[in-house]
């Protein structure tokens, strides 16, 4: 089955700062996928995804790239803000019966003021 | 717009006892339906999915079990629990078929002494 690696699994930046968190999967065929933040005591919450027929895709201070040669894709959050601190979880997914994701372990972005 | 529901929003229970958590989704019909438990600082374990009413698969073989039995409404259970069953508890829903979205509900967090 499909393995999704995230890392750092912790990121301290500066307010303002940019952070740059990576995923990596195992099976080629994985074409979607999510990103969701999660604030403490919440569930996840869909940010920004992008499908296996695109390189990178933006919305606002988050946009996503992929990688699908070298099975990598990256969250980048740039002029970080105290809210933006949370757990950030990526995820893969071929779309089989039952759409199952894999998820990655997470990443805790702590901004700092 | 769709609305997805979880209760309790935390549970204290005793080992050996039974458990029901309940999930709800609003303003969709024909949801693929899917349990999570995410155990404390950890990622998201896919538990069960569900496909349609009465039509339960299991991804993780342990004393919990799930039953959809509306179209909405999916149901997960213990007869008797462990403490390895803490932890929070995350329903989730797509609109069915293939290449669609996951949105969490807001979680149940079971604490099992």
């Amino acid at each position: 089955g499909e393995n999704v690696e995230q890392h750092p699994s912790t990121l301290s930046v500066q307010e303002g700062d940019s952070a740059v968190i990576k995923c990596t999967y195992s099976d080629s065929a994985s074409n979607y996928f999510p990103w969701y933040k999660q604030e403490l005591g919440k569930g996840p919450q869909l940010i920004i995804d992008i499908r296996s027929n695109v390189g990178e895709k933006k919305d606002q201070r988050i946009a996503v790239t992929l990688n699908k040669t070298a099975k990598h894709f990256s969250l980048h959050i740039t002029e970080t803000q105290p809210e933006d601190s949370a757990v950030y979880f990526c995820a893969a997914t071929t779309f089989a019966t039952g759409n199952q994701f894999y998820f990655g372990t997470g990443t805790s972005l702590t901004v700092i003021p | 717009s769709q609305t997805i529901h979880q209760w309790p929003a935390t549970l204290v229970q005793p080992v050996g006892s039974p458990l029901s958590l309940e999930c709800t989704v609003e303003g969709t019909s024909n949801p693929n339906l899917y349990w999570y438990r995410q155990a404390a600082g950890r990622g998201l374990q896919l538990l069960f999915y569900s496909v349609g009413i009465g039509q339960i698969s299991s991804e993780v073989p342990q004393n919990l079990s799930a039953s959809r039995p509306q179209d909405r409404q999916f149901i997960l259970s213990s007869k008797k629990l462990l403490l390895s069953d803490s932890g929070f508890y995350l329903c989730a829903w797509d609109r069915g078929g293939f290449q669609e979205t996951q949105y969490f509900g807001p979680g149940t967090r079971l604490l099992v002494l």
